[in-house]
């Protein structure tokens, strides 16, 4: 079993609707979480941050950290055909001196206009 | 533009030889990190150095190795290679070993024929 797992898609809307995406994890010693959007054969690109439970918002994108479920999701409201992208969740324990991301495999999510 | 850069970006070579992947993090970044990305195994950890020492280790194969020299770029060296290597290695780079800014270069995509 994975340490992260993640629904690959791929994932097709309309534009403009909210899109839902989503992690779950095992490894309870996770404490930072961050989605990354890559682009086809780009570099992945930060998107949002986490540190430890809680919801963070940065414009149309809102994140969200369960520990208790081990559960992350990433909302899109109104969504745009450039959000046409591959969503990378990672996560990463506190380790001294150190960081070790551990990614999802990756949702494909395409925005038709 | 992330700031990192990455060369070659593409790469085609035989099973048996060895390559160099060179990295230059973001002006201001003391760590680097390495990561491959697979169809099959997804984006993974291989290693991270912070100002010249290594700090973390993930599956990296014996046949991998890695450094960063004293001006901060760093390379990956990949040797005896094998079909499975073909994938597209990344190198991201932060201001501190615990940075959870991790920024991306765009790849170098390596063949291997």
């Amino acid at each position: 079993q994975k340490e992260v797992e993640q629904d690959p898609g791929p994932l097709s809307v309309p534009e403009g609707a909210i899109v839902s995406l989503n992690c779950t994890y095992s490894n309870s010693a996770f404490q930072y979480f961050m989605w990354y959007r890559q682009y086809s054969r780009k570099g992945p690109e930060l998107l949002m941050y986490t540190y430890s439970s809680g919801n963070k918002e940065d414009g149309r994108f809102t994140a969200q950290v369960d520990k208790s479920s081990k559960y992350i999701s990433l909302f899109i409201r109104d969504s745009q055909p450039s959000d046409s992208a591959t969503y990378l969740c990672a996560m990463s324990p506190i380790i001294q001196g150190a960081q070790k991301l551990v990614f999802g495999q990756g949702t494909r999510l395409t925005i038709n206009p | 533009d992330s700031g990192v850069t990455q060369t070659p970006k593409h790469l085609i070579t035989a099973t048996g030889q060895r390559v160099t992947l060179r990295c230059s993090p973001r002006s201001g970044d003391l760590s680097v990190y390495w990561y491959q990305q697979s169809l099959d195994q997804g984006l993974q950890f291989l290693i991270q150095y912070y100002n010249g020492e290594e700090r973390a280790k993930g599956n990296i194969l014996e046949r991998f190795s890695a450094q960063q020299f004293p001006d901060l770029h760093s390379e990956l060296n990949l040797s005896s290679l094998e079909l499975g290597d073909s994938a597209l290695y990344f190198c991201a780079s932060s201001v501190i070993p615990l940075g959870n800014t991790i920024y991306f270069g765009e790849g170098s995509w390596l063949t291997v024929v």
